[in-house]
């Protein structure tokens, strides 16, 4: 079985400039939840998705947004970026929520200058 | 609302040795607890959860945790500690008061000494 698949692995981008990255769930997990970690602000939770509906939401700016298609495919983007956005962004999926086991990607290390 | 807190942000011990990572964790409701591994520029992968089944909890690459209500600890041991258990590992618990479910702990980075 496939795990969770996040492209790209790494970005570059400028300052001002708007990002999207893309989280492959494992084959039949509805649900997807995305997290930004920082060494000082370490893991924190951005968003989760289920079926296509967001479900829970962090304490982020509205720059911060996503969405989830009906394949359980599920997309972030990040608009107008700031040097504070540089950042390693995790997804994970899991069945049916994160009540019990979440399953995580190798991560979007993003880079913005 | 639930947390956890990892007392000690980075351990050194020997290879062979004894690997002790310390959580506790904070929950008025029996908590669903989880260590995670994470190896440099990778994503976490789970240790072991704890769900209420069994107070000692054995894991992947030998890793074993023992919940303990009164002390509310869930520490994470390893009798002898190889080289390739380096990475951080990071202590959770699910929230059902919050928006994030899954509430993470700092991270406690584990190192090997020859």
């Amino acid at each position: 079985k496939a795990g969770v698949t996040q492209t790209p692995r790494y970005l570059i981008k400028t300052r001002g400039q708007q990002v999207t990255l893309s989280c492959s769930p494992i084959s039949g997990h509805r649900s997807v939840s995305w997290y930004q970690q920082t060494p000082g602000q370490g893991l924190q939770f951005l968003f989760e998705y289920f079926s296509e509906t967001q479900r829970n939401k962090g304490n982020f700016p509205g720059r911060f947004s996503g969405r989830q298609f009906s394949n359980s495919r599920s997309e972030m983007n990040v608009s107008t970026l700031e040097l504070g956005d540089s950042a390693l962004y995790l997804c994970a999926s899991s069945p049916q929520g994160q009540d019990t086991e979440a399953f995580f990607g190798q991560g979007t290390r993003l880079t913005v200058v | 609302a639930q947390s956890v807190t990892q007392l000690g942000s980075h351990v050194s011990v020997s290879e062979g040795a004894l690997v002790l990572l310390r959580c506790n964790y904070s929950s008025s409701v029996p908590p669903y607890l989880f260590w995670y591994v994470q190896y440099p520029n990778q994503g976490l992968q789970l240790l072991l959860k704890y769900t209420s089944a069994a107070t000692l909890v054995k894991g992947i690459n030998g890793f074993e945790a023992e919940f303990k209500k009164s002390e509310t600890s869930f520490h994470l041991t390893k009798p002898s500690a190889h080289m390739s258990d380096a990475a951080e590992y990071f202590c959770a618990v699910i929230s059902y008061s919050s928006a994030s479910k899954i509430i993470f702990g700092s991270g406690t980075r584990l190192s090997i000494r020859p």
